[in-house]
C-alpha cells in the first residue's frame, strides 16, 4: 500500500534534548512538508522540500531543522531551541507544489510532549 | 497574504440531516484552489473535495459538495445525509498562485453527529 509513515506515534522530550520525528513516503512524490497542529488552531507549516537536497522554511521554522537526503524521507528534528514543542506533528507529501489543484497526502501524525 | 476563516468551532447535527460547514477566504490571487480535509480522532488528514477558482460548477464528491460563492469569497462544505462516521474535525484550506503556493489552513470545525 502506498502512503506516508510517521514514527513514532508518541514521543516524549526532556528539557534540553533534541528529538527527531521520522517521515517516510512510498508515493514517489517530489514535495514533502511538515506541519504543526496545536489545539484550537489550524495546521502551520514548519518546513517544506520540493526536491532532494533542498528545503525551505515555512511560517514557524524557528527551533526546528530538517534534511532531505533521499526522496522518500524527510525527518524533522525538534531542537532544544524550540521552547514550546508540545504539539501534534503531521508530515505530508505531494507530486509537486506549483500546481493549484495539487492535494496533499498526510501521515497519521506524531504527538510530541515535554516531560 | 492568504487567510482562511472558519467561524464555527463546533457543531452538533442529528444523524441523517444535512450539514453546512462555513469557510471564507481572503486572497488577491486570481488563480487559487480550495480544499476540504477531514481529521478523525486517529489524527490523519483525509482529503474530501477540491474547488478551483475558475471552475464554473460547484464540486461534488459523493455525499460532499462545495458551495462556492466567488464574489462572497466563501467555500462552504455541505455534507448530505450525515452519518455517525462523519464526526471529526473539518479543515478548509487554500493554495494560491505563484508566491502563495503553500497550503494555508483554517482553524477547523469540530462536527459531532448525534444518533
Amino acid at each position: 500500500d502506498g502512503g506516508i509513515t510517521q514514527s513514532p506515534k508518541y514521543l516524549f522530550r526532556k528539557e534540553g534534548q533534541n528529538v527527531t520525528l521520522s517521515c517516510e513516503q512510498n508515493l514517489n512524490h517530489d514535495a514533502m512538508y511538515w506541519y504543526r497542529q496545536d489545539p484550537g488552531q489550524g495546521l502551520r507549516l514548519i518546513y517544506y522540500s520540493q526536491i532532494v537536497n533542498d528545503f525551505q522554511k515555512g511560517d514557524i521554522a524557528e527551533g526546528y531543522s530538517v534534511s532531505r537526503e533521499k526522496k522518500e524521507s524527510f525527518p524533522l528534528t525538534v531542537t532544544s531551541a524550540q521552547k514550546n514543542p508540545t504539539a501534534f506533528y503531521l508530515c505530508a507529501s505531494s507530486t509537486g507544489i506549483r500546481v493549484t489543484n495539487e492535494k496533499l497526502f498526510f501521515g497519521s501524525g506524531t504527538q510530541l510532549s515535554v516531560l | 497574504a492568504q487567510k482562511i476563516t472558519q467561524t464555527q468551532p463546533g457543531m452538533f447535527v442529528q444523524e441523517k440531516e444535512a450539514v453546512t460547514l462555513d469557510c471564507t477566504y481572503d486572497t488577491s490571487d486570481q488563480s487559487y484552489g480550495l480544499f476540504w480535509y477531514k481529521q478523525p480522532s486517529s489524527g490523519e488528514m483525509i482529503f474530501l473535495i477540491y474547488q478551483g477558482s475558475y471552475d464554473e460548477q460547484n464540486a461534488t464528491e459523493g455525499r460532499y459538495s462545495l458551495n462556492f460563492q466567488k464574489a462572497r469569497k466563501s467555500a462552504n462544505l455541505v455534507i448530505s445525509a450525515s452519518q455517525l462516521g462523519d464526526s471529526a474535525m473539518y479543515f478548509c484550506a487554500m493554495r494560491g498562485d505563484f508566491g502563495n503556493e503553500k497550503l494555508t489552513f483554517g482553524t477547523g470545525t469540530r462536527l459531532t453527529i448525534i444518533p
